[in-house]
């Protein structure tokens, strides 16, 4: 089945600095990739996703990559502010999969002003 | 923005006891999920429910686990006889037909078995 490689557990940045956080998987079919953030004690939330047909997607600060041919991704935060600060989830879902995502470890991210 | 819902936010339990958690996903979705989170470790999928019946489960949910959807708008997960090894964070989460893929968590369930 599908495995989920996350990295880094932790990464700390200064605030206005960018930070990548990098996922790896193993199921070439799969198709579907979101990241979620999820502040502490509370839910997580989708903040973007991309599908495989897509090399790149952005949203304001945020953007996130796709190398299907490395079956590699990312998730790229620029001029991090210091409410980026939550753990972060990478995750995949295999071709016909409905919603069965498969996690990443987490990165916990800290903003310091 | 509608939510997720699940209640109660924190259960304590004796090992052995039954535990239902409650889930109330958001109105026009149709997928419905649990997930759960050991302190710890990474978020794992446990079930999806669609049609009122499972359409996929992990090895984790063994036979002493239920889901059910009692009502048009509940959706239950059940633990008969609760072990050590159940204390975790339980999510609920939905998607609807367009986008199943999308998926939206409850804030989740603290669970711990003593």
């Amino acid at each position: 089945g599908e495995n989920v490689e996350q990295h880094p557990s932790t990464l700390s940045v200064q605030e206005g600095d960018s930070a990548v956080i990098k996922c790896t998987y193993s199921d070439s079919a799969s198709n579907y990739f979101p990241w979620y953030k999820q502040e502490l004690g509370k839910r997580p939330q989708l903040i973007i996703d991309i599908r495989s047909n897509v090399g790149e997607k952005k949203d304001q600060r945020i953007a996130v990559t796709l190398n299907k041919t490395a079956k590699h991704f990312s998730l790229h935060i620029t001029e991090t502010q210091p409410e980026d600060s939550a753990v972060y989830f990478c995750a995949a879902i295999g071709n016909n999969q409905g919603g069965k995502l498969i996690f990443g470890q987490g990165t916990e991210l800290s903003v310091k002003p | 923005e509608p939510e997720v819902t699940q209640t109660p936010s924190h259960q304590v339990t004796q090992m052995g006891q039954e535990v239902i958690l409650r889930c109330v996903p958001i109105s026009n979705h149709l997928y419905f999920y649990w997930y759960r989170q050991i302190l710890g470790q990474k978020v794992e999928f446990l079930v999806s429910f669609y049609n009122n019946e499972i359409s996929e489960k992990s090895e984790i949910f063994d036979d002493q686990f239920s889901v059910e959807r009692p009502d048009g708008s509940n959706f239950t997960l059940k633990i008969r006889s609760t072990k050590l090894e159940d204390s975790a964070m339980y999510f609920c989460a939905s998607s609807d037909r367009v986008s199943n893929e999308k998926l939206f968590f409850g804030s989740g369930t603290q669970l711990s078995v003593l």
